[in-house]
């Protein structure tokens, strides 16, 4: 059974590019939440999609949008590119159960470098 | 607003020695809790959680953690290191009411010598 999937595993960017980053939960999970993990932090919550729309979102700009595909996998996307967002971007899958989720499962994370 | 805290940033131990770190939450009624372990370069991988009803909860590679309403912590504890346990650790705490998004502490990196 594989689990969460990202790519690319690092990615190096300049300011003021765009950047989408990709997700593919585990088998049976149909919602995917993304986060940011800043060097030294722990991770923050961006948003999360379930049936193919966001449902919720932490306190991130509209420089970062989302999508989820009707196989539930998701994209991040990222415009404007600073030299802060330079980080280790998450996305966890879980199962959704009434108005939450199960519990979260990682991926191994894509490294964005902003120069 | 839930939030948590973990109050050792570094923690040092020597292989077979036991462990404990800290964890306090705050939220207003039970919380759902995890333990999470990040290697070097890895995502996280969920050690164990608390949802209700025992409050010492076991969970995989020796770890065990128990959940203390009075005192409002979750700590987690192993009684004898090896050295892969070496790794960054995240306590979270997610609402049991609703949204069920976890938030993390800072985390706290296990250092483990020989």
């Amino acid at each position: 059974d594989a689990g969460v999937t990202q790519s690319p595993t690092h990615l190096i960017k300049t300011r003021g590019q765009q950047v989408t980053l990709r997700c593919s939960p585990k088998s049976g999970h149909d919602t995917v939440s993304w986060y940011q993990q800043a060097l030294g932090q722990g991770p923050q919550f961006i948003f999360q999609y379930y049936e193919e729309e966001e449902r919720q979102r932490g306190n991130f700009p509209d420089r970062f949008s989302g999508h989820q595909f009707p196989n539930y996998s998701s994209e991040l996307n990222v415009n404007a590119l600073l030299l802060g967002d330079s980080a280790l971007y998450l996305c966890a899958s879980s199962r959704r159960v009434g108005v939450g989720t199960d519990t979260q499962y990682f991926g191994p994370g894509t490294r964005l470098t902003v120069l | 607003a839930q939030s948590v805290t973990q109050p050792d940033i570094h923690i040092t131990v020597s292989e077979g020695a036991s462990l404990e770190l800290r964890c306090n939450y705050s939220y207003g009624a039970t919380p759902y809790l995890f333990w999470y372990v990040q290697s070097p370069g890895q995502g996280l991988q969920l050690l164990l959680k608390y949802f209700s009803g025992d409050t010492l909860v076991q969970g995989i590679k020796g770890f065990e953690a128990e959940f203390k309403r009075s005192q409002s912590s979750f700590n987690l504890r192993k009684p004898s290191v090896h050295w892969s346990d070496a790794a960054e650790y995240f306590c979270a705490v997610a609402s049991s009411g609703g949204s069920y998004i976890p938030t993390f502490g800072r985390g706290t990196s296990l250092i483990v010598h020989p």
